[in-house]
């Protein structure tokens, strides 16, 4: 069975950083499409940051050159570095597996990030 | 960049009615879409892909249908655990969601 677990999240004051975590069991992480979504309180879904299998990497405009998206193969392991954190990243981060590169079909429960001072 | 547009926002409806929510995309994607419910508090859950294959494991009463830049959702016939906000999201270019329909008790 798939399960993704997500981790990290938590209160940081703008410009800082935090790491989410999202450990992955039922299969490996490194062979498939991995993304993570996000979701503002009481708004709708965006794609934040994607992995392929061969490590290409795709990001957002919104988060580009502040976010990095990472595995760790030993630990089965996702990972999203969120440094430079400004108010508007506040939000439910999910980790989902993205089939074929292209619809989201396994998703954990989700890690609040709050950005506020 | 594709931009997904939701019709309507939110929807009132009963048990036993047939619902049907629109999403059309700013540019053809062929049939590249699929549709997530989600519920308070969860995780969005895959219904239907590549605009009208039904993922397993979920009821036939839901149904995806369109391409180009037109698809719909249909719920033939509304259960409780219906009520929830439906997004559509395209696959054919990066990845957009849709903003929503509300599907609420009447």
């Amino acid at each position: 069975e798939v399960q993704l677990v997500e981790s990290g999240g938590g209160l940081v004051q703008p410009g800082g950083s935090l790491r989410l975590s999202c450990a992955a069991s039922g299969f490996i992480v490194s062979a498939n499409y991995m993304a993570w979504v996000r979701q503002a309180p009481g708004k709708g879904l965006g794609w934040v940051s994607i992995i392929y299998p061969g490590g290409s990497t795709y990001y957002a405009d919104s988060v580009k050159g502040r976010f990095t998206i990472s595995r760790d193969n030993s630990k089965n392991t996702l990972y999203l570095q969120m440094n430079s954190l400004r108010g508007e990243d506040t939000a439910v981060y999910y980790c989902a597996t993205l089939q074929s590169g292209s619809y989201f079909d396994n998703w954990g429960q989700g890690t609040l990030v709050t950005v506020s001072s | 960049d594709i931009q997904m547009t939701q019709s309507p926002p939110t929807l009132s409806a009963s048990v036993g009615d047939r619902v049907t929510i629109t999403c059309r995309a700013s540019q053809s994607i062929s049939s590249w879409l699929a549709w997530y419910q989600q519920k308070p508090g969860k995780a969005p859950k895959l219904l239907i892909y590549k605009a009208s294959t039904l993922e397993s494991g979920v009821p036939s009463r839901f149904s995806g249908s369109g391409s180009g830049t037109e698809f719909t959702l249909t719920i033939s016939s509304l259960h409780p655990d219906d009520f929830a906000t439906y997004y559509c999201q395209q696959h054919d270019s990066y990845w957009t969601f849709g903003q929503g329909t509300k599907v609420e008790i009447k």
